[in-house]
């Protein structure tokens, strides 16, 4: 079955230091990955999305990710983080329908 | 500006109870979806639709029903309420399988 692990349920990071959240995904042939992020009490909305290309893939709010397909990873990183991006983030792959990973929250401290 | 609306944020209902979650989208979308999310488990598909009165199982569709009868409208049924039901239900909608999905606001559905 096709899945998508996040390895990280909850990570803390101070205000304006660099955050990596980790993404895996079970090989297949076709890969397309996303990330969305949830405020609280809200929907989900996309952050970005790798369908084909450039493995390196910016979105919104000044997040971006790397695809790996050697390592099956889709890490997703923002240089500078700040209070607003406390959020939880989940990555999704696309097989027949989408399947999500369990989130990880990221929490910004002043 | 895109939207997906849910007809109730909260809901509080009994056991046994039969229970209708709407979901409403403006975008002239062909899919539609219904998720229940839970701490440390994501997002687990319930039922999918792409095209008025289709309706494909997910993963998880045991306890549920849905109902596609016009495009813009996807309701998710709960016929007989359980405690272990109680979830944040999700509603999504796509203009095709890999475009992006637009999310609602969330029913944060609690069955006591």
């Amino acid at each position: 079955a096709q899945s998508v692990t996040q390895l990280d349920s909850q990570v803390p990071v101070f205000e304006e230091a660099p955050v990596e959240l980790r993404c895996n995904y079970s090989s297949s042939v076709s890969v397309y990955l996303f990330w969305y992020v949830q405020y609280p009490n809200q929907g989900l909305q996309l952050l970005l999305k790798y369908l084909s290309g450039s493995t390196l893939v910016k979105g919104i709010n000044g997040f971006e990710a790397e695809f790996n397909k050697s390592q099956t990873s889709f890490h997703l990183r923002k240089p500078s983080v700040h209070i607003s991006d406390t959020a939880e983030y989940f990555c999704a792959r696309w097989f027949q329908n989408f399947v999500f990973g369990p989130g990880t929250r990221l929490s910004v401290l002043p | 500006d895109v939207k997906v609306t849910q007809s109730s944020r909260y809901l509080v209902k009994r056991t046994g109870e039969k229970v209708f979650l709407e979901c409403v989208q403006d975008m002239d979308h062909e899919n539609m979806f219904w998720y229940r999310q839970d701490p440390g488990l994501g997002l687990r598909l319930i039922y999918f639709s792409y095209d008025v009165k289709m309706k494909e199982k997910g993963d998880i569709p045991e306890g549920y029903s849905v109902s596609r009868e016009k495009k813009e409208r996807f309701s998710l049924i709960l016929e007989s309420a359980s405690t272990n039901q109680t979830s944040m239900y999700l509603c999504a909608s796509t203009p095709g399988g890999l475009g992006e999905q637009y999310f609602g606001p969330g029913t944060r559905l609690t069955v006591t």
